[in-house]
């Protein structure tokens, strides 16, 4: 079982909703990550979060919104997403602050746009 | 630019015949080499860390190993429950510091 909980399991949407994925941790874990992934690809980087504070962003579009309300949460909010952006959208956390390879991944959240 | 390159692409074996996945990489300072698991529709899971040319790592029926300029994962006497894509990151300890991943191998174990 994984510790990473992320819901919801699979969301469709339209190219003009606004919907988000959450992601939480009890772990005590300092760093939540969001990563991206297609299908047979390996996972993207999307965004880092370290002690509450955004400290990685790879130039992801403005219809991602990341938001890490406290340490345990991790909210990602989508509008007006493109069918290309369609993928699974994977959390992770580390015991450390953001740099560290020994990530904790949730199962993912299965998103596609209409 | 950090890269890493890993081989085969897909793998099938019989249950109980080993074998050595390869990761390849290139990194301006290799701060750590980690090896991942992923099933099908589900996130990776962490397996390995591994730091420096000559270390060596054991999970079960798995094992890492680590040179200058590449990684192997022995598998002996597979079981079905093993298939998975396995992946492979690096880290650099200078500049970029997040992970690099590689495309990752993909398993199959027939009973």
């Amino acid at each position: 079982d994984t510790e990473v909980t992320q819901t919801p399991k699979h969301l469709v949407m339209g190219m003009t909703n606004k919907k988000s994925l959450k992601c939480e941790q009890h772990m005590g874990h300092r760093a939540m990550y969001w990563y991206k992934q297609k299908a047979k690809k390996p996972p993207e980087l999307m965004f880092v979060y370290s002690y509450e504070k955004l400290s990685i962003n790879e130039s992801v579009p403005s219809r991602f919104s990341p938001e890490c309300p406290n340490s345990s949460l991790l909210n990602l909010h989508l509008h007006a997403l493109q069918p290309e952006d369609s993928a699974l959208y994977l959390c992770a956390s580390s015991h450390t602050g953001g740099y560290t390879g020994e990530l904790f991944f949730g199962e993912g959240s299965r998103l596609t746009v209409l | 630019e950090d890269q890493v390159t890993q081989s085969p692409e897909a793998l099938r074996l019989q249950e109980g015949e080993s074998s050595s996945l390869n990761c390849s990489y290139t990194v301006s300072g290799l701060r750590g080499l980690f090896w991942y698991r992923q099933d099908p529709g589900k996130g990776p899971e962490f397996l390995f860390t591994l730091y420096s040319a000559g270390e060596e790592k054991e999970k079960e029926r798995l094992k890492a190993t680590l040179t200058k300029k590449e990684s192997f994962l022995h598998i002996t006497a597979p079981k079905p429950e093993d298939s998975a894509t396995y992946l492979c990151a690096v880290q650099s300890d200078t500049g970029r510091r997040a992970l690099t991943f590689g495309s990752g191998t993909r398993l199959q174990v027939q009973p």
